[in-house]
């Protein structure tokens, strides 16, 4: 089983700023790896796929980067929405896994 | 507009069993691997299932090999998660996902004596 490791565990951040997220693979997944979003009783919501294709709709100020067993997510300029639990995932290799997650929250 | 709504969860008794369904619409659902996944309570997420789109190939996560079967019905447009032998750890919220994009609203397992 591939061990996804994220960091940090919470970021603070204020609104407008810009906030990088980590996330690392035990092994090589090449670039099948996602993103998500997840707020306060929702859904987990795809930000990214593919380790740096956007969804539908989502905007322009998400941006991912990477490939083999280092990615990174950066959003450029933080919205109030965006303050949530963000989680990355690769789909390389069966059982699909999730990082542990990274809290981003108000400074 | 993709949609993809759960029930069947509820509460039940360690040892017992919960059938699971999503009913898919807005997409062509026998084009997509479709996939169950769940949250335990506060915790992180978890893939529990993937199924091909004709039901020829499927896959478990090693904690729930021989107590969950999934299956669909290109027919009906509809996904099913069959669950023996619940024990209290799989007390979570199961979402029904389509490809790794869309993902339901989910239905909430307790599995509580």
């Amino acid at each position: 089983e591939i061990e996804m490791t994220q960091s940090p565990a919470t970021l603070s951040v204020s609104p407008g700023e810009r906030a990088t997220l980590s996330c690392g693979a035990s092994q090589n997944v090449s670039d099948k790896l996602a993103w998500y979003q997840q707020r306060p009783g929702r859904a987990p919501r795809l930000l990214l796929y593919g380790a740096s294709t956007r969804a539908k709709g989502i905007p322009a100020r998400f941006s991912g980067s990477g490939s083999g067993t280092e990615f990174t997510l950066t959003i450029s300029s933080l919205q109030s929405e965006d303050f949530a639990v963000h989680y990355c995932q690769q789909y390389n290799n069966w059982p699909y896994t999730f990082g542990q997650g990274t809290k981003v929250e108000i400074k | 507009e993709v949609q993809l709504v759960e029930s069947g969860g509820g509460v039940v008794q360690p040892g017992g069993s919960l059938r699971l369904s999503c009913a898919a619409s807005g997409f062509t659902f026998r084009n997509y691997w479709m996939s169950w996944a769940r949250q335990a309570p506060g915790k992180g997420l978890e893939w529990v299932a993937l199924i091909k789109q004709d039901g020829s190939q499927k896959y478990y996560v090693d904690s729930v090999k021989g107590r969950f079967a999934i299956s669909r019905d290109n027919a009906k447009n509809s996904l099913s998660l069959q669950m023996d032998s619940l024990r209290v750890d799989d007390t979570a919220v199961y979402y029904c996902v389509r490809g790794p994009g869309d993902w339901g609203q989910g239905t909430l397992v307790t599995v509580s004596s």
